[in-house]
């Protein structure tokens, strides 16, 4: 089966210093790859999704960038975080029709 | 577009009260449609799904009923518990044009023993 593996789980980062998430899949391949953020209380929002190595949809502009290394590696960055970056991190995936699967996510404070 | 539009919460419930969650969605073919849960301090899994009209999808005492005719998957269960406390994300995966999911906002339920 599918796995997400995403690190780290927590991570809290000043103001204005870099961010580097990454996660990697297991169990497939060539799959949609997706960076959501869910802030305190509120739903998913997708921030990027990927069909395949190099290609990149960016949903909504903002402080964050992505890319997609290799098949099954998917990487959130950002070069001078902000406190509004704040939130839960989830990293999903899906395979054609069938399912999504997700990683553990990562909490990000910025202080 | 395709979207997919939740029910605004928080939804606050008494145990074993019923509990709909509607969910509606705009897609174009034939989409798949998921309910996804996340439990506190945890990931999402997925709940149940359904892939064709007229399909219910169940688990853990939750349903929902593939309804094409009103583009709608509402997610019911007949008495909740405590432990049903959680985020409910209706979802569905577009079959056209590249597979791609796409999410609601998220209902979050709080159960009151």
């Amino acid at each position: 089966s599918q796995t997400i593996h995403q690190w780290p789980a927590t991570l809290v980062q000043p103001v204005g210093s870099p961010l580097s998430l990454e996660c990697t899949v297991e169990g497939t391949s060539n799959p949609n790859l997706y960076w959501y953020r869910q802030a305190a209380g509120r739903g998913l929002q997708l921030l990027f999704y990927s069909v395949g190595i190099g290609q990149i949809s960016s949903e909504v502009p903002q402080n964050l960038s992505a890319s997609r290394p290799q098949d099954r590696q998917f990487i959130l960055s950002s070069k001078k975080l902000l406190l509004s970056d704040s939130g839960f991190y989830l990293c999903a995936g899906d395979r054609g029709s069938t399912e999504a699967f997700f990683g553990q996510g990562t909490r990000l404070t910025v202080v | 577009g395709n979207s997919v539009t939740q029910m605004e919460g928080p939804v606050t419930l008494s145990e074993e009260a019923f509990l709909t969650i509607n969910c509606t969605y705009t897609a174009t073919g034939y989409p798949s449609l998921f309910w996804y849960v996340q439990y506190p301090g945890e990931g999402l899994q997925l709940l149940l799904k359904a892939t064709k009209a007229d399909d219910k999808g169940s688990n853990k005492g939750f349903e929902a009923t593939y309804r094409k005719e009103t583009t709608s998957f509402h997610l019911e269960k007949g008495s909740v518990q405590v432990s049903d406390s959680a985020v409910y994300f209706c979802a569905l995966i577009r079959n056209t044009g590249g597979f791609k999911t796409i999410f609601g906002a998220g209902t979050r339920l709080f159960v009151k023993a």
